[in-house]
C-alpha cells in the first residue's frame, strides 16, 4: 500500500518567507507526527495529532511555527518569516498505533 | 540528559560479516519501546524492529536482531551477514508510556554504517 508522502520535496526560501509543508500520511492512521532533523542530526520531535486534535506541541521551536490536520487526514507544517536556522529536514510520520512509519521529508533551505 | 546515546559515529565493516550497532538510553519509566531505524542518503527513515520493555524475547526480523538487556539499559542492533545495501544512517530511539499513549520518538545521534566489498 501507499507509504506516507510528503511535499515538496525539496524547498529554498528567502529568509522571512512564509512556507507550507504537506505531508500525507498512511490511510486510516490515526496519529500524526512532525519532526525537524539538523543536519547530521538525529530527528527532533515537533508536534503530535490524534485525528484532527493536537495534542503535543511542546517541540516547536517558536510562535512561528504552526501545524493544521484540520479533518484527521492531511496534515500542513507552516512556518512564517522563515529564518536561516530553520533550514532543516522536515519528517512526518503516522502510526496506527506504535511503530511510526516515516515520509521522505522535506529538505527546507532558507538563504 | 541525553536520552538515547550512540556511542559510535562510524563504522566500516566487509560484506557478509555481522555488525552490531551500540545503542543505551536512560528512562524511569516500566513500559517503554525501543526502535531502530535505518536512513540512506535518500533520506527517508526506514522501519527496522522494535523491542518493547515487557518482551521478555528479544525482537528478530530476517537480518536484524536486537540484543536487549534491560538492566544495562542496552538496545544494540545485529545485522548479520551484512550487504552493500546495508550501508546507511542507523537511528536508536525510545517512545516512552504505553503503546497506546502514541508518545513521541526520541532519537539517538545516529551511526553511519560503511559497507565494504
Amino acid at each position: 500500500g501507499a507509504g506516507v508522502s510528503q511535499s515538496p520535496r525539496y524547498k529554498v526560501a528567502k529568509r522571512g518567507q512564509d512556507v507550507a509543508l504537506r505531508c500525507d500520511p498512511i490511510s486510516g492512521h490515526v496519529s500524526l507526527f512532525w519532526y525537524q532533523q539538523a543536519l547530521g542530526q538525529g530527528p527532533e520531535f515537533l508536534t503530535y495529532f490524534q485525528n484532527e486534535a493536537q495534542l503535543d506541541k511542546s517541540g516547536l521551536p517558536s510562535d512561528r511555527f504552526f501545524a493544521e490536520r484540520p479533518e484527521g487526514s492531511v496534515s500542513t507544517l507552516k512556518i512564517q518569516r522563515t529564518q536561516q536556522e530553520d533550514s532543516a529536514v522536515y519528517l512526518c510520520a503516522s502510526s496506527p498505533r506504535g511503530t511510526q512509519y516515516f515520509g521522505p521529508g522535506t529538505r527546507l533551505l532558507v538563504l | 540528559a541525553q536520552k538515547i546515546t550512540q556511542t559510535q559515529p562510524g563504522m566500516f565493516v566487509q560484506e557478509k560479516e555481522a555488525v552490531t550497532l551500540d545503542c543505551t538510553y536512560d528512562t524511569s519509566d516500566q513500559s517503554y519501546g525501543l526502535f531502530w531505524y535505518k536512513q540512506p542518503s535518500s533520506g527517508e527513515m526506514i522501519f527496522l524492529i522494535y523491542q518493547g520493555s515487557y518482551d521478555e524475547q528479544n525482537a528478530t526480523e530476517g537480518r536484524y536482531s536486537l540484543n536487549f538487556q534491560k538492566a544495562r539499559k542496552s538496545a544494540n542492533l545485529v545485522i548479520s551477514a551484512s550487504q552493500l545495501g546495508d550501508s546507511a544512517m542507523y537511528f536508536c530511539a525510545m517512545r516512552e508510556g504505553p503503546t497506546q499513549g502514541a508518545q513521541k520518538l526520541v532519537f539517538g545521534q545516529g551511526t553511519r554504517l560503511t559497507i565494504n566489498p
